[in-house]
């Protein structure tokens, strides 16, 4: 099994659907980030979290939310879809040191 | 100046050749450095970790210039497999704040 994993992998949505992307792992890791990509513009933080009970905004927090709902999982999302939330999403884990990132496989997330 | 830059390339080396990239980070108080590698429409792996003036792993050597505020990733024997985009990933000291480069992207042609 995966160290860090998201469900869907792949989802298409209508504009204004509330959707939820979910992310859990194995590392025992308590840090976990949201992070969206786009073609040239890299990697973006949408929100991160340090322990179960801290949340955090990144740069672009806008139109997201997040739960930690335990420290193995931390869900994203999406209250009202709009088509430029389309993008892949990533999940990823680090541990207190910042020793580096573990990512998820990701979420190909299409808002029509 | 933006916080992280990476010369997008796309970069088209010979298998065999050696090949450098540069980052340059304009947050002086980075200091922990990662170089990630990313395969398309995949997620990124961690390739390696720099937290003094550099590091050696085979085939990848990165090197940390901190006066300059860069750091480089140097390919030897360039394989086909090397072939995807490396994102450089500078970071605080508690590693609260990673901030990602845009990436450079490497073909190895046969």
């Amino acid at each position: 099994d995966a160290d860090v994993t998201q469900t869907p992998r792949n989802r298409i949505t209508k504009t204004g659907k509330r959707i939820m992307l979910e992310c859990s792992q194995t590392k025992g890791h308590d840090r976990m980030y949201w992070y969206r990509q786009d073609p040239g513009l890299g990697l973006r933080l949408i929100y991160y979290s340090f322990d179960v009970k801290d949340i955090n905004k990144g740069e672009i927090s806008d139109g997201y939310s997040v739960s930690r709902q335990a420290q193995a999982k931390f869900s994203l999302s999406l209250e009202s879809a709009i088509p430029n939330q389309t993008a892949l999403y990533f999940c990823a884990t680090s541990d207190f040191l910042g020793s580096g990132y573990t990512f998820g496989s990701g979420t190909r997330l299409t808002v029509v | 100046r933006k916080e992280v830059e990476q010369d997008p390339g796309p970069f088209n080396v010979p298998e065999g050749a050696t090949v450098a990239f540069n980052c340059t980070y304009s947050n002086s108080a980075s200091q922990s450095f990662f170089w990630y590698r990313q395969d398309c429409r995949k997620e990124p792996k961690l390739l390696m970790s720099v937290y003094s003036s550099g590091n050696e792993d085979g085939r990848f050597t990165a090197q940390l210039n901190r006066a300059s505020q860069y750091i480089s990733l140097l390919i030897r024997d360039s394989k086909l497999s090397d072939s995807a985009t490396y994102l450089c990933v500078p970071s605080d000291n508690y590693g609260q704040n990673f901030v990602f480069g845009p990436g450079t992207r490497l073909s190895v042609l046969p």
